[in-house]
């Protein structure tokens, strides 16, 4: 019953720093996406990958890449950490695509950039 | 464009008292889908309920209802007779073919269940 699977879990960088967060499935879903959690914002999208080789940029991508590695794993790179970067970080997938395809989420990252 | 209102930022109630989230939703689609995630202290999203645009009856599950307005552009959530358990922030989500198919989400409600 693992479904979606983030690691790590907690992390504090320096601004400046780089780290990469990962994130696979065991659904077999194909599309998946990367959401930030801010106070009063709700969730909003940094990147979705539709399907395996396929990445596109969501709300708010700026400061991130991504890398759809295969099927299960998509991970989320900050190049150089920023102090605005500190939230909390949400992998999720869906089946499809598709409108009304009903995405599940991993257990969150909480990310502090000092 | 779409977009999902959540006014209520906190909601406080006491245990056993019903109380309503409210979702109003902004979009030009014909076919849409809406979400209700609940997120508890532990952090993580659970996936409550899904509903097209199409289907507007009210529907319920043990102490949770949700009522699907399309001519208020509302899908509110009701839990009745609260318990401590229920605390959790609350998000309302739209997908819609508008933005790619891509779902969005209200900025949430958090409810706080006093004993």
């Amino acid at each position: 019953n693992a479904g979606v699977t983030q690691t790590p879990k907690f992390q504090v960088l320096k601004t400046g720093q780089s780290m990469t967060l990962q994130c696979a499935q065991d659904m077999n879903h194909n599309s998946m996406y990367w959401y930030r959690q801010d106070p009063g914002m709700g969730l909003r999208l940094i990147y979705y990958s539709a399907s395996e080789g396929t990445t596109d940029k969501g709300e708010v991508p700026n400061g991130y890449n991504v890398s759809r590695l295969n099927k299960r794993e998509f991970s989320l790179r900050l190049e150089s950490a920023a102090p605005s970067q500190t939230s909390v970080y949400f992998c999720a997938s869906s089946d499809q695509q598709l409108v009304g395809n009903t995405i599940y989420f991993g257990e969150g990252s909480w990310l502090t950039v000092v | 464009a779409q977009k999902v209102t959540q006014a209520q930022t906190e909601i406080s109630v006491v245990e056993k008292e019903d109380v309503t989230l409210d979702c109003v939703y902004e979009t030009r689609d014909t076919t849409y889908y809406l979400f209700w995630y609940k997120q508890p202290p532990s952090g993580e999203l659970v996936f409550l309920i899904r509903r097209n645009s199409f289907d507007e009856q009210n529907e319920i599950s043990g102490r949770y209802s949700w009522n699907f307005q399309k001519s208020t552009s509302s899908f509110n959530f009701t839990i009745t007779a609260s318990q401590v358990v229920d605390s959790a922030v609350y998000f309302c989500a739209l997908s819609g073919s508008t933005g790619g198919f891509k779902t969005i989400f209200g900025a949430g409600t958090r409810l706080f269940v006093k004993a």
